[in-house]
């Protein structure tokens, strides 16, 4: 069983294009984070929601609670932008388990 | 310098051997965590520990043991490694204090099983 689906798991875009990720979750939840990997295998955390919207640079994370639903939107995407991005969850039953998504990952095209 | 990190990045073994990963942290916080990484798989958590007397299997831990020598050390063990347990290693930390318990991961340990 999956608790939290990422999608798209592959996506290829132009620089300078919109992009979108999704993810669902199935649990409830304390917080959402948006972690970015990069090809290196680094991994950093861009944001921790627990409701509402986020904003820092040109990356926006929103999330509704009801719907368990979080996007990472990308404005005005750049070749540097190009790593995997994963949703994880933590969950509030179990205190502190977190669940990671499978990541989507992205390559912006110059 | 980096605030976490693991030794060794890469490490290359037999089955059969006794591999010990180490991570340590200059963050200062009380939580850390151990998780693999496969092709395919999200991040899955073996281990985690909310301060040093404090010691918890995750989701995987059969095949894992680990140690907190200290706040800003903790160590994975695989007793006796197999090549099913060749995958990415993190550690993490998070502070206890701050809501939403952001994680901050180390650079990653590739460990390959022969």
């Amino acid at each position: 069983k999956n608790e939290v689906e990422q999608s798209p798991q592959n996506l290829t875009a132009q620089e300078g294009e919109f992009i979108t990720i999704n993810c669902s979750y199935s649990v409830g939840i304390s917080a959402l984070h948006w972690l970015q990997q990069h090809p290196g295998g680094g991994i950093v955390s861009l944001f921790m929601l627990s409701s509402g919207k986020k904003k820092h640079g040109r990356l926006i994370a929103t999330i509704n609670i009801q719907e368990k639903h979080s996007s990472l939107h990308i404005t005005a995407s750049h070749p540097r932008d190009s790593a995997v991005y994963i949703c994880a969850v933590r969950e509030i039953n179990t205190g502190n388990q977190f669940y990671f998504g499978t990541g989507t990952s992205l390559t912006v095209i110059p | 310098d980096a605030d976490v990190t693991q030794t060794p990045r890469n490490r290359i073994t037999k089955t059969g051997k006794r591999i010990m990963l180490e991570c340590s942290q200059t963050k200062g916080h009380d939580r850390m965590y151990w998780y693999r990484q496969d092709p395919g798989l999200g991040l899955r958590l073996i281990y985690y520990s909310f301060d040093v007397k404090d010691i918890n299997k995750g989701e995987i831990s059969d095949g894992y043991s680990v140690s907190r020598q200290a706040q800003a050390k903790f160590s994975l063990s695989l007793e006796s490694a197999i090549p099913n347990q060749t995958a990415l290693y993190f550690c993490a930390t998070s502070d206890a204090g701050r809501p939403g318990d952001t994680q901050y991961f180390g650079p990653g340990t590739r460990l390959t099983v022969l």
